[in-house]
């Protein structure tokens, strides 16, 4: 079964530094995306940025990077100059080919930005 | 038009009421999804429509009844609920559909911002 864990419930950064939230997966699958999903208090969720398994390159999206370790199955977002308006619940999530199609959601990491 | 719209935003019934949830988009995308939504915790799928058909029910009790008119229009109906079915229920869309020989759902999701439910 697929799995996402976000070891990290609540995470805070000051405005200007630089944060990582982390993520593993679990999955037997070999061609799957990984997501990064923001949802700000009472807005609706959006995609940060996506990464396909077959890309060895990291996805950068502006301020927004993930380090993806396929062997370790860990996908890391690194939020670069935090802003006021990067303060969101963050949601990383899984989807494979080939299997149920359904996207996999973490538990979510709160990310506060202290001004 | 990039967005997924919701309505009513918030809705609040009793136990024998009958209401229903709307979600439009007019993207073109070809599968939307019924998301169910508790506060501080993830997104549950309910439903998804790929291609205007069920394609998914994660084993959802009865009183929550998906309906799906056409492409752009995805309903759900809402019959004796329970208080513990009181959520944010979000309804999301995705360019592809599911299963398409050839193709690959991408799993990018739009999410519309949600109808917060309360049952009395």
């Amino acid at each position: 079964a697929q799995t996402v864990t976000q070891s990290q419930p609540e995470m805070s950064v000051q405005e200007a530094e630089t944060v990582t939230l982390s993520c593993t997966y679990d999955t037997s699958e070999s061609d799957y995306y990984l997501f990064w999903y923001k949802q700000p208090p009472s807005r609706q969720m959006i995609l940060v940025i996506r990464q396909e398994a077959y890309k060895q390159q990291n996805a950068t999206e502006n301020r927004f990077s993930v380090n993806f370790q396929k062997a370790a199955k860990s996908f890391s977002l690194k939020i670069s100059d935090s802003q006021l308006g990067d303060a969101a619940m963050y949601f990383c999530a899984h989807i494979t080919q080939g299997g149920s199609e359904k996207l996999v959601f973490g538990k979510g990491t709160k990310l506060t930005v202290n001004p | 038009d990039t967005e997924v719209t919701q309505t009513p935003k918030h809705l609040v019934m009793g136990m024998t009421n009958k209401k229903s949830l709307k979600c439009e988009q007019h993207m073109g995308h070809r599968a939307m999804y019924w998301y169910k939504q508790k506060a501080k915790k993830p997104p549950e799928l309910m439903f998804v429509y790929s291609y205007e058909k069920l394609s998914i029910n994660e084993s959802v009790p009865s009183r929550f009844s998906p309906e799906c008119p056409n492409s752009s229009l995805l309903n759900l109906h809402l019959h004796a609920l329970q208080p513990e079915d009181s959520a944010l229920y979000l309804c999301a869309s995705s360019q592809q559909g599911l299963g398409l020989a050839g193709g690959f759902n991408t799993g990018e999701l739009f999410f519309g911002e949600g109808s917060r439910l309360t049952v009395l």
